[in-house]
């Protein structure tokens, strides 16, 4: 497609109970990466893909926090036993390799009531 | 780790007058640099970025100047307009290949242009 897709945009889960946040990137960008990004807050850094390779996790704040892009192009973020922190936006961005500059996505909004 | 920090964090101006927002990093490594401006309920879209061999990058209204030894780079928008309001957001990365395109943003800044 002509741009990072996202979804859902927002999505509104109950404390305890798990999501999946997907995202498809531009056809052909190799990297991938995740962001979150808290309210008032800059975008922080959760994971990086290059092709199916999660070649960086070092940004996931728990073990509930699972990353996957089996394929080397679609990515889904699956966050089990949701909590209240856990309220962000999620942003997913996508860019060619070695290749300045990334495309984001519109973000899936996630609230934890 | 690399630290950025941004100020201000809110800057109001009249149309037609320049904006200046600076930002600070704390690891030397870093190369990279690129702002993005982004709108209530969008992702942030890159509209301009510098590496650490440029001291100043321009693209029509909007400029980026880097000083690599007191680390600090700035954007500078010139004749601003309405569609300019945003919260604009710096970040700071070791390239932009692999791994080491893991960007480090700051807090942000509100940025509303007064018609």
């Amino acid at each position: 497609g002509a741009g990072v897709s996202q979804s859902p945009r927002y999505k509104v889960a109950k404390r305890g109970q798990d999501v999946a946040l997907r995202c498809d990137p531009i056809s052909g960008h190799v990297s991938l990466f995740w962001y979150q990004q808290a309210l008032g807050q800059g975008p922080e850094f959760l994971t990086y893909f290059q092709n199916e390779a999660q070649l960086d996790k070092s940004g996931l704040p728990s073990d509930r926090f699972f990353a996957e892009r089996p394929e080397g192009s679609v990515s889904t973020l699956k966050i089990q036993r949701t909590q209240q922190e856990d309220s962000a936006v999620y942003l997913c961005a996508s860019s060619l390799p070695q290749t300045p500059g990334y495309t984001f996505g519109s973000g899936t909004r996630l609230t934890v009531v | 780790g690399e630290n950025v920090e941004q100020h201000p964090s809110t800057l109001s101006v009249q149309e037609g007058d320049s904006a200046v927002i600076k930002c600070t990093y704390s690891d030397s490594a870093s190369n990279y640099f690129p702002w993005y401006k982004q709108e209530l309920g969008k992702g942030p879209q890159l509209i301009i970025d510098i590496r650490s061999n440029v001291g100043e990058k321009k693209d029509q209204r909007i400029a980026v100047t880097l000083n690599k030894t007191a680390k600090h780079f700035s954007l500078h928008i010139t004749e601003t307009q309405p569609e300019d309001s945003a919260v604009y957001f710096c970040a700071a990365s070791m390239g932009y290949g692999g791994s080491q395109g893991n960007l480090i943003f700051g807090k942000g800044t509100k940025l509303s242009v007064k018609p």
